[in-house]
């Protein structure tokens, strides 16, 4: 079945500088890419998607990139700000396995004032 | 327009007690996900609704957990009797259309079990 591994697991930067989160999938057929934030006591807020017939979308201060070849897609967030501050997981679905959504563990990411 | 709705929000219970989660998805969402979040580890299905209908409960340990989703709309989880490995935070999420779509997924806050 599908596999996500998701880098570094924890992520420390400094306000205004930007963070990139990567993600590794094992399944080819997988085509839909999405990223969950989560806060403390709350339920995972998709906050980006991108599907596997796009190379690169953009919202605001977000942006994801999926290479396809590579089999890897990353999240940047640009102008950081503390409020940015949570747990980011990256996730991947596809025909393989019924659609199952395969979330990698996790990022914790600290923006520090 | 309201969430997902889900309760208890927190329990804490002694081990081989039953334990029962409550789940009130959007209002025209017709899949529903039940998931298992161990702490530091991204969220798990455990059994995915399509209306009434248990599409995908592969991952659901069907020997102390039961689930049921009565005219596709609230769904509980059960677990009898439960165990000290099953402490957790069980999420439940919604979204509109088949699970093939790709459509975006709301959670709910969770339920946070502590089994003693």
């Amino acid at each position: 079945g599908e596999n996500v591994e998701q880098h570094p697991s924890t992520l420390s930067v400094q306000e205004g500088d930007s963070a990139v989160i990567k993600c590794t999938y094992s399944d080819s057929a997988s085509n839909y890419f999405p990223w969950y934030k989560q806060e403390l006591g709350k339920g995972p807020q998709l906050i980006i998607d991108i599907r596997s017939n796009v190379g690169e979308k953009k919202d605001q201060r977000i942006a994801v990139t999926l290479n396809k070849t590579a089999k890897h897609f990353s999240l940047h967030i640009t102008e950081t700000q503390p409020e940015d501050s949570a747990v980011y997981f990256c996730a991947a679905k596809g025909p393989t396995g019924g659609f199952k959504t395969i979330f990698g563990a996790g990022t914790r990411l600290f923006v520090k004032a | 327009e309201a969430g997902v709705v889900q309760s208890p929000r927190y329990k804490i219970i002694e081990k081989k007690q039953p334990v029962a989660f409550w789940c009130n998805p959007i209002s025209g969402h017709n899949t529903l996900y039940w998931y298992l979040q161990n702490l530091g580890q991204g969220p798990e299905l455990l059994i995915r609704y399509e209306n009434e209908e248990a599409v995908d409960d592969s991952q659901l340990p069907k020997d102390r957990f039961s689930a049921e989703r009565l005219k596709g709309v609230d769904s509980t989880l059960k677990i009898q009797p439960a165990e000290l490995g099953d402490s957790a935070v069980y999420l439940c999420a919604s979204s509109f259309g088949t699970s093939g779509g790709g459509r975006e997924q709301f959670f709910g806050p969770g339920t946070r079990l502590t089994v003693l």
